[in-house]
């Protein structure tokens, strides 16, 4: 049982180009969420899912697109890359409403030059 | 406008003693507060929570109060151990048993015990 896996660990891109993060949870969770964390602001939520097929906005969407195709996968894009996506990624997992805590993915490290 | 609130960025405690972390938030419908805790390249994991209704929780050496008067809660850490060196983090939520589990995390505190 691996929890919460993501992919890369580790990116470098140029201003402009493209790439998308994968996050594959393997404990059939129904809700999958996308934070970036940034120094001096904590965790802020970009995107997030209450199951597969949907997506909604959370407090940071602009310039991301996230899509839920399979349960156990949520992909975050980056159509043109800016320098102030420059952050740490971490996906999040839980398995219902209520009380149920969120499991986080080990976080992709991301910078845009 | 942050809603969630941690003044100290970092603490430092000697082994065996009390940790306390703070935490003040600005959203009365807040309901729900949950702490975790981060080691370095890790992801973030759960530590201790509390609803509303309630204004302590005890989980082994962890106990976190809440204090809705106030706006604030803490987490306290007895006795603390160098294990327990981490970036703490806040969150709160006001639909945690509605349509969205959203979470609003504070800036974090980085805890140092020393051996």
């Amino acid at each position: 049982n691996a929890g919460v896996t993501q992919t890369p660990k580790f990116r470098v891109l140029k201003t402009g180009q493209s790439m998308t993060l994968l996050c594959a949870q393997d404990m059939n969770h129904e809700y999958m969420y996308w934070y970036r964390q940034d120094p001096g602001m904590g965790l802020r939520l970009i995107h997030y899912s209450v199951g597969e097929g949907t997506t909604a906005k959370g407090e940071v969407p602009d310039g991301y697109n996230v899509s839920r195709l399979k349960k156990q996968n949520f992909l975050l894009g980056l159509e043109s890359a800016a320098p102030s996506q420059t952050s740490v990624y971490f996906c999040a997992s839980n398995r219902e409403l209520g009380t149920d805590t969120q499991y986080f993915g080990p976080g992709t490290r991301l910078t845009v030059l | 406008d942050q809603q969630v609130k941690q003044n100290s960025p970092s603490l430092s405690v000697q082994e065996g003693r009390i940790s306390i972390l703070n935490c003040d938030y600005t959203n009365s419908m807040f309901d729900y507060f949950l702490w975790y805790k981060k080691y370095p390249a890790e992801g973030p994991t759960f530590l201790i929570s509390i609803s509303s209704i309630k204004d302590k929780n005890e989980d082994g050496r962890f106990t976190v109060f809440l204090n809705k008067s106030a706006k604030h809660l803490s987490l306290h850490i007895v006795p603390s151990q160098p294990g327990d060196s981490a970036v703490y983090f806040c969150a709160a939520s006001a639909d945690y048993g509605g349509a969205t589990n959203k979470l609003i995390f504070g800036t974090g505190t980085l805890l140092a015990v020393q051996p």
